[in-house]
């Protein structure tokens, strides 16, 4: 199994400005997906990041307000901006490999006041 | 992704097998059905998945009925350490996974 290092683990922001979790996985891997999970719900998936091109967005999500970087198989960042207190959720990376079943980070908890 | 339906929650005596169902009428040929969990302020955990056969690992049995149309997550013997909400996805394998709303499990002493 992957092991899935995410920082911050936690942050509280002032509305306005702009956060960027880092996802980082211990082995190369094919998918990095980037969830998010507000107060008392499901996850969501935000958006798959590419490995050299731009991130697949879901539905409801876009690049200016989510943008993704994934320089290599290992790393990813999703930046929240221009946040507002709406965004406060916890935010996911998950990688999968091949078929293989996916991993996910232990998430980084925001809270925007 | 084939949608899936679990009951919202389920209570179980700590010690006795945990039997959590999942209705997926609609899963294609190639879809697997996954298990996850997801304890208090954690990330998911993988628990175990499956095409067609019946599987079994150390911390669960999965038991998908002849016509693919629902399964159950067994927990032999559950431990208040098992309460959690438990995810049940039909998906390709190597995708992004589309969460429901899960049934959270509360083991009792």
């Amino acid at each position: 199994s992957a092991v899935i290092s995410q920082k911050p683990s936690r942050d509280i922001c002032q509305r306005g400005t702009s956060l960027t979790i880092q996802c980082q996985v211990d082995s190369q891997v094919t998918m990095m997906f980037w969830y998010r999970q507000q107060p008392g719900q499901s996850l969501t998936l935000i958006a798959t990041a590419n490995q050299g091109s731009e991130a697949t967005y879901e539905s409801g999500f876009v690049i200016d307000k989510f943008p993704i970087s994934r320089p290599n198989l290992t790393f990813s960042t999703l930046t929240v901006s221009n946040m507002s207190p709406e965004d406060s959720s916890i935010y996911l990376c998950s990688v999968a490999q091949g078929n293989t079943e996916a991993f996910f980070g232990q998430g980084t908890r925001l809270t925007v006041v | 992704d084939a949608k899936t339906t679990q009951p919202p929650s389920m209570d179980c005596a700590e010690g006795r097998a945990a039997n959590l169902p999942c209705n997926h009428s609609t899963i294609s040929g190639n879809e697997y059905v996954y298990w996850y969990r997801q304890i208090h302020s954690q990330g998911p955990q993988y628990i175990i998945h499956g095409l067609k056969n019946n599987e079994t690992n150390e911390m669960a049995s999965l038991i998908i009925t002849e016509d693919r149309k629902s399964s159950t997550l067994i927990l032999p013997h559950a431990t208040l350490r098992d309460t959690a909400v438990y995810y049940c996805i039909a998906n390709n394998a190597g995708n992004m996974l589309t969460f429901g709303g899960g049934t959270r499990l509360m083991v009792k002493p």
